[in-house]
C-alpha cells in the first residue's frame, strides 16, 4: 500500500532563517506531488505541484521554493523565512490521472518568530 | 481559474440528525471531479466522498451522500445520523487536471450531543 511521510510535524524558526520540509511517498511510482499551505481559519492553498523529477510548477509567487530531486521525494524550502510564512503545510500525492483524489501527509505546523 | 465556494463557515447539528453542507464551484471545463474532505482536530485530511462530473447519479458512502447539480455547479454534502466523530472541518474540492485540487475555505461542523 502507498504511504506518505512528511516531517517535521512541528517547527519553530526565527525570521530570516532557512527552511526545509521534506515529503516522501512509498508504494507508488511517478506520482504527482503537491505542497499546500493552510493558514488559520482558511482553506488549503496550492503552492507547488510536480508531475515528475525536476518538474516544478508554482501556483503563487512567494518566498518559498520546491524541488523534486527523486521520483518520490518533494522538498519545500526557503532561504529566509518571513513572519507571513507561518502556517500549516501539507504535502500530498496523487496518481497521475484526472479522476483521482489526493492523499495527504500529516502536515507540518510552522511558526516563524 | 476554478473557484470553490463554501458559504457556511460553521454549522451545528444535533447528534443523530441530518445536516447538509453547501458547496458551489465555477469552471469552464466539462470533465472534472469533485470531492469532500474531512479534517478532524488531528488535521489529517481524510477523503469522505468523490463525484465524477459525467455521472448523473449522486455518490453515496454509508451515511454520507452528495447532491450534485452540474448545471447549477452545486455539490452539497449530506450527513445522515450525525455522530460525535463527524465533528470536523469539511472541505469541498475540485479537480480538473494534474495541477492539484482547488479547495473551498471549509465549513466547521459541530455535533451537539
Amino acid at each position: 500500500s502507498q504511504t506518505i511521510h512528511q516531517w517535521p510535524a512541528t517547527l519553530v524558526q526565527p525570521v530570516g532563517s532557512p527552511l526545509s520540509l521534506e515529503c516522501t511517498v512509498e508504494g507508488t511510482s511517478n506520482p504527482n506531488l503537491y505542497w499546500y499551505r493552510q493558514a488559520a481559519g482558511r482553506g488549503l492553498q496550492l503552492l507547488f505541484y510536480s508531475v515528475g523529477i525536476g518538474q516544478i510548477s508554482s501556483e503563487v509567487p512567494q518566498n518559498l521554493s520546491a524541488s523534486r530531486p527523486q521520483d518520490r521525494q518533494f522538498i519545500l524550502s526557503s532561504k529566509k523565512l518571513l513572519l507571513s510564512d507561518s502556517g500549516f503545510y501539507l504535502c500530498a500525492w496523487s496518481v497521475n490521472r484526472l479522476n483521482t483524489e489526493a492523499f495527504f501527509g500529516q502536515g507540518t505546523r510552522l511558526t516563524v518568530v | 481559474a476554478q473557484t470553490v465556494t463554501q458559504s457556511q463557515p460553521e454549522m451545528s447539528v444535533q447528534e443523530a440528525e441530518t445536516v447538509t453542507l453547501s458547496c458551489t464551484y465555477d469552471t469552464s471545463e466539462s470533465d472534472y471531479y469533485l470531492f469532500w474532505y474531512k479534517q478532524p482536530p488531528s488535521r489529517q485530511m481524510i477523503l469522505v466522498i468523490r463525484q465524477e462530473a459525467y455521472k448523473q447519479q449522486n455518490a453515496t458512502e454509508n451515511r454520507f451522500s452528495v447532491n450534485f447539480q452540474k448545471a447549477a455547479k452545486s455539490f452539497s454534502l449530506k450527513i445522515s445520523d450525525s455522530q460525535l466523530g463527524d465533528a470536523a472541518m469539511y472541505f469541498c474540492a475540485y479537480r480538473g487536471g494534474a495541477d492539484g485540487l482547488t479547495f473551498g475555505k471549509g465549513t466547521h461542523l459541530i455535533i451537539q450531543p
